[in-house]
């Protein structure tokens, strides 16, 4: 079974900061992973996925994230927080041997952005 | 495009009532998908369908729910005999499958089910 494990439920950084949210998957084969962001009363909105071609995945709003197998991580960075970007995001895993047909979710990290 | 909406938005009801959710996915988006979302958790996958058909069901699907999706249009998700334990965020996504990779799935707004 695949699963994700998002380290740290809640994160703080100053406006203009690197923000860093973890992301470690376990799949016995090459996942494709997903990024999503949730804002208060709104559903869920994709930032970006990887999909087995570049391992280094730009999305929107400036984030991005990078596959790396040897650390069977998929963190998600933006070089300079701004204030929009307090939100709860999630990552998320899919096996590709049987398509796209559900997401396994991490817990979630709430994203604080402090003036 | 009008993205995926869902109704009602919020739902309270007492133990023991049946409930329904709707589900409108984006037209001409031929899977849609429903989850649940419990408070400080991420979202758990309940159920699929690509056009008509119910490709998948987990197994938190318990056998008081049910899902139809006719004509492959709208989804409903019914609730029986509902208990304090199913009181959550449902969401519906959907997606268009053409047979390439990690088709995106767009998210609807959800409805809030309470169950007193």
């Amino acid at each position: 079974a695949q699963s994700v494990t998002q380290l740290g439920s809640h994160v703080s950084v100053s406006e203009g900061a690197l923000v860093l949210l973890r992301c470690n998957y376990s799949s016995s084969v090459p996942p494709y992973l997903f990024w999503y962001v949730q804002y208060p009363n709104q559903g869920l909105q994709l930032l970006l996925k990887y999909t087995s071609a570049a391992t280094l995945v730009k999305g929107i709003n400036g984030f991005e994230a990078e596959f790396k197998k040897s650390e069977t991580s998929f963190h998600l960075t933006k070089p300079s927080a701004h204030m929009s970007d307090a939100a709860e995001y999630f990552c998320a895993v899919s096996d590709p041997n049987f398509g796209n047909e559900k997401l396994t979710f991490g817990t979630g990290t709430r994203l604080t952005i402090i003036p | 495009d009008t993205g995926v909406s869902q109704n009602p938005r919020h739902k309270i009801t007492k133990r023991g009532q049946n409930v329904t959710f709707r589900c409108d996915p984006i037209s001409e988006h031929n899977r849609l998908y429903w989850y649940r979302q419990t408070l400080g958790q991420g979202p758990e996958f309940l159920t699929y369908f690509q056009n008509e058909a119910q490709l998948e069901k987990s197994r938190l699907l318990s056998d008081r729910f049910s899902a139809e999706r006719p004509k492959g249009s709208f989804s409903t998700l019914e609730i029986q005999r509902t208990e304090q334990g199913d009181s959550a965020m449902y969401l519906c996504a959907s997606s268009l499958y053409a047979g390439g990779p990690a088709d995106t799935q767009y998210f609807g707004p959800g409805t809030r089910l309470t169950v007193l």
